[in-house]
């Protein structure tokens, strides 16, 4: 089946720091979602990405759909401490009806 | 608006028992999907309910998990007999319609530990 490959696992951020994380899938997709994870919480989305090259913000997240259709790229800049969480990639192929593959996550982290 | 709800939020089951999760979508969704996600991992797709009907159940391990949409509004998700690795959290989620954005709005989860 469809695998989403997400890296890093985890990270570590200072405040202000940029970062970036990525996903690649064996497949392509149509549309590309990262969603945040809080403790305790369910998946918020972030950003939604529905064409091949596309590069869409979202305050100080931006993201972009790989032109292969098969990787996607999400940045935080100037971080802060509230972006402590686990991301999550998402792909959809086409008129699968909404069914989302997820990626493992990267989970974000504060520098002691 | 009032997002996705679900109860109970924290579960805990010997193994073999049963137990049953529920979801109440956000008002007018059409979609409604549960995932699991084990620690660690991101959300896998159970079964996906468009109204009433099934959509997609191909991952769902119908020897003992089932679920049902019965009004087309809420669900419930049951695990009969629990095992081991079903150990994780039921995510419950919902989405306007069945296709064009793929946005879905997550409830807060329940935590099922089974001993």
């Amino acid at each position: 089946g469809q695998q989403l490959n997400q890296s890093p696992q985890s990270m570590f951020i200072q405040e202000g720091e940029d970062v970036s994380m990525n996903c690649t899938s064996s497949s392509i997709f149509n549309t590309w979602l990262w969603y945040k994870q809080d403790p305790g919480e369910g998946p918020v989305l972030l950003i939604a990405l529905y064409k091949a090259g596309e590069l869409t913000s979202n305050g100080r997240l931006t993201a972009q759909f790989g032109i292969t259709r098969k990787d996607s790229f999400l940045n935080i800049s100037a971080s802060i401490p509230s972006d402590v969480g686990i991301y999550f990639c998402a792909g959809m192929f086409g008129a699968a009806g909404n069914k989302l593959t997820f990626g493992g996550g990267t989970r974000v982290l504060v520098k002691p | 608006e009032a997002g996705v709800a679900q109860s109970p939020r924290y579960k805990i089951i010997e193994k073999r028992q049963s137990v049953a999760f529920w979801c109440n979508p956000i008002s007018g969704h059409a979609t409604l999907y549960w995932y699991q996600q084990i620690l660690g991992q991101g959300p896998k797709l159970l079964i996906q309910f468009q109204n009433n009907g099934v959509v997609d159940d191909s991952q769902l391990p119908k020897d003992r998990f089932s679920a049902e949409r019965l009004k087309g509004v809420d669900s419930t998700l049951k695990i009969q007999p629990a095992k081991l690795e079903d150990s994780a959290v039921y995510l419950c989620a919902s989405s306007p319609r069945s296709s064009g954005s793929g946005e879905q709005f997550f409830g807060p989860g329940t935590r099922l530990t089974v001993l």
